[in-house]
């Protein structure tokens, strides 16, 4: 079936420091790719996506780009604030065709200390 | 625009007793999902509904685990009887296509946990 590997945690980090999770999926299908965050105490939010080879998401200064030939979607930002602390889950689509379940990874908690 | 609702928010139970959870889609998203979160990894599909039907429940225990859409806007999961290992967050997802796309939005989700 499909599955989606991403880096373990705690990944701690300070200010300011470059960021990359990385993240990489069965290659079944051509799915979309999705990052979601989870602040504390808060739901699953959409971070940003991409829906085919080479496309980059991009959102709050986060960017993933889709590369189908290493099956990966790692996740960067190149300045983390302490306003970033939060759990990362890379996921894909269950089968890229039409409204689809998604298949997350683990998750991995970011800290960033000021 | 109002997020997707879940209630309650949380909920203790004892082993073998029952438990429901509702939630409420964002206007006009015909697909609805449930997915079960349990502590230190991702969240994992239970069941998709297109409308009021059921697309893809292959991964719901359906000894003990039910869910229905009835009307098509509102849906409700069901535990019967509820194990140690239900002890998760259940999480409720809505949808809607445009170009060809299609975002989840998520609920805050119902923090279950069975004693």
């Amino acid at each position: 079936g499909n599955s989606v590997t991403q880096m373990e945690g705690p990944v701690t980090l300070s200010e300011e420091a470059f960021l990359t999770i990385n993240c990489t999926y069965t290659a079944t299908g051509y799915p979309s790719l999705f990052w979601y965050v989870q602040y504390p105490g808060e739901g699953l939010q959409l971070l940003l996506k991409a829906t085919k080879a080479d496309d980059k998401g991009s959102n709050k200064g986060f960017e993933a780009t889709y590369r189908k030939e290493t099956t990966s979607f790692h996740l960067e930002k190149g300045s983390v604030q302490v306003s970033d602390s939060a759990v990362y889950f890379c996921a894909r689509e269950d089968s890229g065709g039409g409204a689809d379940g998604l298949t997350f990874g683990k998750g991995t908690h970011l800290i960033i200390q000021p | 625009e109002a997020g997707v609702a879940q209630s309650p928010r949380y909920k203790i139970i004892e082993k073998r007793q029952s438990v429901a959870f509702w939630c409420n889609p964002i206007s006009g998203h015909a697909t609805l999902y449930w997915y079960q979160q349990i502590l230190g990894q991702g969240p994992k599909l239970l069941i998709q509904f297109q409308n009021n039907g059921v697309v893809d429940d292959s991964q719901l225990p359906k000894d003990r685990f039910s869910a229905e859409r009835l009307k098509g806007v509102d849906s409700t999961l069901k535990i019967q009887p509820a194990k140690l290992e239900d002890s998760a967050v259940y999480l409720c997802a809505s949808s809607f296509w445009r170009g060809g796309e299609e975002t989840q939005y998520f609920g805050p989700g119902t923090r279950l946990l069975v004693l």
